[in-house]
């Protein structure tokens, strides 16, 4: 089956600009995670969607934001980006949450702020 | 997982040899463990996972060891392969609708 899908694969942006990041979970997965991955904090949980809601929140400031389709897809949206905000965002699929067993990683979306 | 700092620790064993690799949490309620494997320019790739109520758990070539006792989770790798080189992340979570909680990671480089 088809695995957890990312677009675009890559991005550069502006600082104050906004940025959409798009991800296809697993058919049949209704968990999706979103995560900041840089070299200097490594993977920080971002937030989660599950049957179009948010279940969970992680510690980042309002300018992320998130949401969920009917059909599972999630997007992730980054308001007036700052240079800080360049890294790879990943997204994870699960069946019911990733506490509930395995969660497939997509390759990521990689962005940079200039 | 729990931070150990901005550089990431690294570990060099030669093909065939076996690799250890250590991780600490901090959270006291966590049940759910997992190890990913993350390569250069892919997304982390699901290892091995272990829940609370049992201690070790092997699969292909690996074997995960948990002891909440010292909250330590360590993962074995059996033979080695120049393949394995990447970085592996450990990452725990409370049963539930919790979401993982990852650690910085380790470098695995593999000597041929």
């Amino acid at each position: 089956k088809a695995g957890v899908t990312q677009t675009p694969r890559y991005l550069i942006k502006t600082r104050g600009q906004q940025v959409t990041l798009s991800c296809s979970p697993i058919s049949g997965h209704r968990s999706v995670s979103w995560y900041q991955q840089t070299p200097g904090q490594g993977l920080q949980f971002l937030f989660e969607y599950f049957s179009e809601t948010q279940r969970n929140k992680g510690n980042f400031p309002g300018r992320f934001s998130g949401r969920q389709f009917s059909n599972s897809r999630s997007e992730m949206n980054v308001s007036t980006l700052e240079l800080g905000d360049s890294a790879l965002y990943l997204c994870a699929s699960s069946l019911e949450g990733q506490a509930g067993g395995e969660a497939f990683f997509g390759q990521g979306t990689r962005l940079t702020v200039v | 997982g729990e931070s150990v700092g901005l550089h990431l620790p690294t570990l060099s064993v030669q093909e065939g040899d076996n690799s250890i690799i250590n991780c600490a949490y901090s959270n006291s309620a966590s049940d759910y463990f997992i190890w990913y494997k993350q390569e250069s320019g892919k997304g982390p790739q699901f290892i091995i996972d272990i829940r609370s109520n049992m201690d070790k758990r092997q699969g292909q070539r690996v074997t995960v060891l948990l002891n909440k006792t010292v909250k330590h989770l360590s993962l074995q790798i059996a033979a080695t392969q120049p393949g394995d080189s990447a970085v592996y992340f450990c990452a725990d979570a409370v049963s539930g609708n919790t979401p993982l909680v990852f650690g910085k990671g380790t470098r695995l480089s593999v000597i041929a």
